[in-house]
């Protein structure tokens, strides 16, 4: 089983601001296996980006994925109000599917 | 546009048979090949993937796996969820999703939770 380790624990920025989140798999994953979601309190998660860097429907520019093999990045260019909440990395390999423990991002 | 509903007991006692259903409504799941997920989230942690539902077969988290049934009944546009000798590490909001192309969870339902305890 992959192991996804997303890091820093929890993000405290402004709204303006740059943020930078990591995803580190125990093993190679490829790029097409690897998305990301944002959970906001009391929703469901909702998919951000697929295959490492492809935005899902509805998903603004400012919001970029890249990476390969075991470390991936979630980049938010300008954080906006609607932006804060939990943010999940997941992969899928060999017929299972994980998730990271999740990086809270928080307004400062 | 498709939208998933998840129900069920909102409380289950140990050692019973959790059972959900996820309707499917803005569209009939027959109508063309989807593939289904369920997800649950314990309280304060993150997301734990149960199982998956492909017209070639289904794939169970391993350590669920014994308990852990996910099957489509396309009469009622449903898809079920069944977990067996629950206990209380059982307890969590159980989402439905649907598989896209790549192995991603792209659509959600809004999540049910389920406690368990006597």
């Amino acid at each position: 089983e992959i192991v996804l380790t997303q890091s820093p624990g929890t993000l405290s920025l402004s709204p303006g601001e740059r943020a930078t989140l990591s995803c580190r798999a125990s093993q190679s994953v490829p790029v097409s296996y690897l998305a990301w979601y944002l959970q906001k309190p009391g929703q469901a998660p909702r998919l951000l980006i697929s295959g490492s860097s492809s935005r899902a429907s509805g998903i603004p520019d400012r919001f970029s994925g890249s990476g390969s093999g075991t470390d991936f990045t979630l980049t938010i260019s300008r954080l906006e109000p609607e932006d804060f909440g939990v943010y999940y990395c997941q992969q899928y390999g060999s017929s299972l599917w994980t998730f990271g423990q999740g990086t809270k991002v928080e307004i400062k | 546009q498709l939208q998933l509903q998840e129900s069920g007991p909102g409380l289950v006692k140990p050692s019973e048979t959790l059972s959900l259903t996820c309707t499917v409504s803005g569209g009939s799941i027959s109508s063309r090949s989807y593939s289904w997920g369920w997800v649950r989230q314990p309280p304060g942690r993150s997301l734990e993937w149960i199982g998956s539902l492909f017209n070639s077969g289904a794939y169970y988290n391993p350590s669920l796996k014994s308990r852990v049934t996910i099957s489509v009944d396309t009469s009622k546009n449903q898809v079920s969820l069944a977990l067996s000798s629950v206990t209380a590490a059982d307890t969590a909001v159980y989402y439905c999703t649907t598989i896209g192309v790549w192995w991603y969870f792209d659509l959600w339902g809004r999540g049910t939770l389920v406690t368990v305890s006597s």
